[in-house]
């Protein structure tokens, strides 16, 4: 059966500290992969998806940056964070026309 | 683009009684629709999804119905239970699938009271 991980499960930052949050997918191959972003009170917020190794596709213009170095693997990363970073984030994987199975998520505040 | 709302941020209900949750997409050319449950600090679960080739689907205590006329969405939990307490999503995708993404609705927030 297919997993999903994400880690770390939650993370405090300072504001300008680096950041990097990994997710890996284990028993599929070739799967799409997302990063989303959750703030309070509201819904998920796309932020990147990848079709495959090295394609990112960037949803909005932030100060996140995604690679996916491996097939299952993606990881979201920041060189400064900002305050407004802070929230839920959510990686996801789907394989081609299906719903999208979500990770635990990593809960991240900036301080 | 695609916009999802739903129509309640809380909905609250009798241990027993039937839920529905509804939901109101806007792009008339979306193909495939989904409910998520999230639980307090986790990530969504899927529960039920459907095509725009049906109009309903059934799962267990759960029914999903698609209103392609006037472009609107609703889960039916039947008997609910303490258990489903959770914020309920309807998300909503193209017919490339989940290639492109998913749009979400903010959420309904279903409270079971005893």
């Amino acid at each position: 059966s297919q997993t999903i991980h994400q880690w770390p499960a939650t993370l405090v930052q300072p504001v300008g500290s680096p950041l990097s949050l990994e997710c890996t997918v284990e028993g599929t191959s070739n799967p799409n992969l997302y990063w989303y972003r959750q703030a309070a009170g509201r819904g998920l917020q796309l932020l990147f998806y990848s079709v495959g190794i090295g394609q990112i596709s960037s949803e909005v213009p932030q100060n996140l940056s995604a690679s996916r170095p491996q097939d299952r693997q993606f990881i979201l990363s920041s060189k400064k964070l900002l305050l407004s970073d802070s929230g839920f984030y959510l990686c996801a994987w789907s394989s081609g026309l299906s719903w999208q199975f979500f990770g635990p998520g990593t809960r991240l505040t900036v301080l | 683009g695609e916009s999802v709302g739903l129509h309640l941020p809380t909905l609250s209900v009798q241990e027993g009684d039937n839920s529905i949750i509804n939901c109101a997409y806007s792009n008339s050319a979306s193909d495939y629709f989904i409910w998520y449950k999230q639980e307090s600090g986790k990530g969504p679960q899927f529960i039920i999804d459907i095509r725009s080739n049906m109009d309903k689907r059934q799962g267990q205590r759960v029914t999903v119905l698609l209103n392609k006329t006037v472009k609107h969405l609703s889960l039916q939990i039947a008997a609910t239970q303490p258990g489903d307490s959770a914020v309920y999503f309807c998300a909503v995708g193209g017919s490339g699938g989940g290639a492109d993404g998913l749009t979400f609705g903010k959420g309904t927030h279903l409270i079971i009271q005893p």
